[in-house]
Parts: C-alpha cells; sequence; structure tokens
C-alpha cells in the first residue's frame, strides 16, 4: 500500500540553525501539507501546497519557514533560523483531492531544538 | 484555536464492549468530518469519513454519527479491542483540498 515517508525520523538542531525537513508524498497525490505538534498540544496546520505554489497558510507559517517540491517526488520544509519553541513532531500529508478529502500522513520528523 | 473539540481526555472500555468517541465543532462552515487514529511515534492514521450532507456512515467496527444540528459527531467502535488503544482524532474540512482542523485527541485503552 502506497504510504507517505519523511526523513530524518529525528533532528536535533540548534537554535539559529537552518533544518529542511523532508517528504514523499503518494505519488498520485495532488495537494500536499505540513502540520505539526508541540508535546502536550493538538495536531496544527502549518501551510498547504498544490500545483507548485502555496494554497494555504496558518499565522504560524511566516518568513522564517518555506516549502518546496523541488523534483517530481520530495516535498521539503525549510526553517530558516531555528527557535526553541520550533520544537515539535512535523508531519507531512498528502491527498489525492479530486475525490476525497482524506488526507494521508507520514510517521513524523521529531525536530528538537537545543 | 477551539474550532474542534473533544471534551473527553480519555477512555477506558472493556473488550468486547462498545467505545464511543465524542466530538463537538463550532464552524458551521465545516463540510467534511473525519477521525483519525494515532499511535505512540506514528503519523496519524485516517480511518474513516462523513460528509456534512449525511448522517452516518459505517465502515466494520467504526460507525461515525453526525448531529449538524448540535454540531456533534462521534465514533462508535463495536466490538472494541485491546488493538484498538491509541489516541483517536476529530478533524474537520471546510473544502476539499483544504486544511484540515484537529480536536485535542482522546485516549482510548481497551482493557483484555
Amino acid at each position: 500500500e502506497p504510504e507517505v515517508t519523511q526523513t530524518p525520523s529525528h533532528q536535533v538542531t540548534q537554535m539559529g540553525q537552518e533544518v529542511i525537513l523532508r517528504c514523499v508524498p503518494i505519488s498520485n497525490h495532488l495537494y500536499f501539507y505540513w502540520y505539526r505538534q508541540i508535546l502536550g498540544q493538538k495536531v496544527e496546520f502549518l501551510v498547504s501546497f498544490y500545483n507548485n505554489e502555496i494554497s494555504e497558510k496558518s499565522e504560524i507559517f511566516d518568513d522564517q519557514f518555506s516549502v518546496e517540491r523541488p523534483d517530481g517526488s520530495n516535498f521539503t520544509l525549510k526553517i530558516r533560523s531555528t527557535k526553541l519553541e520550533d520544537s515539535a513532531m512535523y508531519f507531512c500529508a498528502s491527498s489525492e483531492s479530486r475525490e476525497s478529502y482524506e488526507q494521508y500522513f507520514g510517521p513524523g520528523t521529531r525536530l528538537t531544538v537545543t | 484555536d477551539q474550532q474542534v473539540k473533544q471534551n473527553s481526555p480519555s477512555l477506558s472500555v472493556q473488550e468486547g464492549r462498545i467505545s464511543i468517541l465524542n466530538c463537538d465543532y463550532t464552524n458551521s462552515m465545516f463540510d467534511y468530518f473525519l477521525w483519525y487514529k494515532k499511535y505512540p511515534a506514528e503519523g496519524p492514521t485516517f480511518l474513516i469519513s462523513i460528509s456534512s450532507i449525511k448522517d452516518k456512515n459505517e465502515d466494520g467496527r467504526f460507525t461515525v454519527f453526525l448531529n449538524k444540528s448540535a454540531k456533534h459527531l462521534s465514533l462508535h467502535i463495536v466490538p472494541s479491542q485491546p488493538g484498538d488503544s491509541a489516541v483517536y482524532f476529530c478533524a474537520a474540512s471546510v473544502f476539499l483540498g483544504g486544511k484540515l482542523t484537529f480536536g485535542q485527541g482522546t485516549i482510548l485503552t481497551v482493557h483484555p
């Protein structure tokens, strides 16, 4: 069964450093998303991406964040200058979207900012 | 953001009995509702969904009920199994391809 994959599974970085989180969505899906879950809190939406551009973003997704689909398979989230409060699980999701609302999530990347 | 709320942080049931997980929402623009299951150190796994034009959707042991007038939905698991023990999230979307808004989650524990 096709699945969303994410790398790395755990990333530790120092405050102020740049990180890139990688995702390979399900191959025939058209919409791509990033969510995050800070420990003990809700899963919250960051950004959605369709047709090579951002279609929606939350207030969390400020200028420190960017997304890219550099080739036909990868979807990346970049945080330019990490802060302590960026420590969270980051989930990538994808959706076929022509006829279904269901989004399929990857296993997540645990980002720890020290 | 309190648009989707799961007021019960945890639920404990005996194997073979029914588990009922509840979810309330405030945004009347939500068009579609989904339930996800999450194990530790894994991403949310899609379980079952329901469109706002329906009031019930069933898939095997899982049934979701939607009461639009009360802005309430529930997930019924019958019979519950120990492998169902996980965190269950309710989520909602306004439009096709749009973001999901999640509830806080309910930890379900099914005892053998």
